[in-house]
């Protein structure tokens, strides 16, 4: 079955950081991927996504890159800024046949930026 | 840019009563999701709709059922509720049926069950 992991968490950084999360999936076929963002108390905001191989989707300053031959997407930030903290949620994409996709997402990784 | 209203924001229940849970999606979205998430957990999947017919099925229990109307919106209701229920409820819609279609989400209600 389709599957998402990520690094654990909590990741501390201190502001103007480099930021990495790493994410890799298991799925049949050509799944799209997803970064959501979550901070506290609110719903999964999209931070990024991109649909095939070798697409890199960007936000805000975030990337990442969809790499088949290592079935990764991790995510990258050159400067994190303390209003980066939040959780950061990896996840994979499938259609359905009834319609709509089914999202899969990883646990979770927990960011902290401090001064 | 209007987004997916969920309601209530929180809801408080007693164990073995009943809740309903409401969704509106974006306009023109023509699918729905809910999730439930836990606390410190990922998002987990339990049903969709696409176009008002069930498209797909997680870990959903037989207490919970949920449809989707003729305006597109959507409620997850919730029988006989156990304290293990207390949990996030995130709807998203999105605009189609493939794959690379994104899923936007609420902001969830929380239900609390004493």
């Amino acid at each position: 079955g389709n599957s998402v992991t990520q690094m654990e968490g909590p990741v501390t950084l201190s502001e103007e950081a480099f930021l990495t999360i790493n994410c890799t999936y298991t799925a049949t076929g050509y799944p799209s991927l997803f970064w959501y963002v979550q901070y506290p108390g609110e719903g999964l905001q999209l931070l990024l996504k991109a649909t095939k191989a070798d697409d890199k989707g960007s936000n805000k300053g975030f990337e990442a890159t969809y790499r088949k031959e290592t079935t990764s997407f991790h995510l990258e930030k050159g400067s994190v800024q303390v209003s980066d903290s939040a959780v950061y949620f990896c996840a994979l994409s499938r259609a359905l046949t009834g319609g709509g996709n089914k999202l899969t997402f990883g646990t979770g990784t927990q960011l902290k930026v401090e001064l | 840019a209007a987004g997916v209203i969920q309601s209530p924001r929180h809801l408080i229940k007693e164990k073995r009563e009943t809740a309903t849970l409401k969704c509106y999606p974006i306009p023109r979205h023509d699918t729905v999701y809910w999730y439930q998430q836990g606390p410190g957990q990922d998002p987990q999947f339990l049903i969709s709709f696409y176009e008002k017919m069930q498209s797909d099925k997680g870990s959903i229990p037989d207490r919970f059922s949920a449809q989707q109307f003729s305006d597109y919106h959507s409620e997850l209701n919730m029988s006989s509720l156990e304290l293990g229920d207390s949990a996030l409820y995130f709807c998203a819609s999105s605009p189609g049926k493939r794959a690379t279609d994104t899923q936007y989400f609420g902001p969830g209600t929380r239900l609390t069950v004493l």
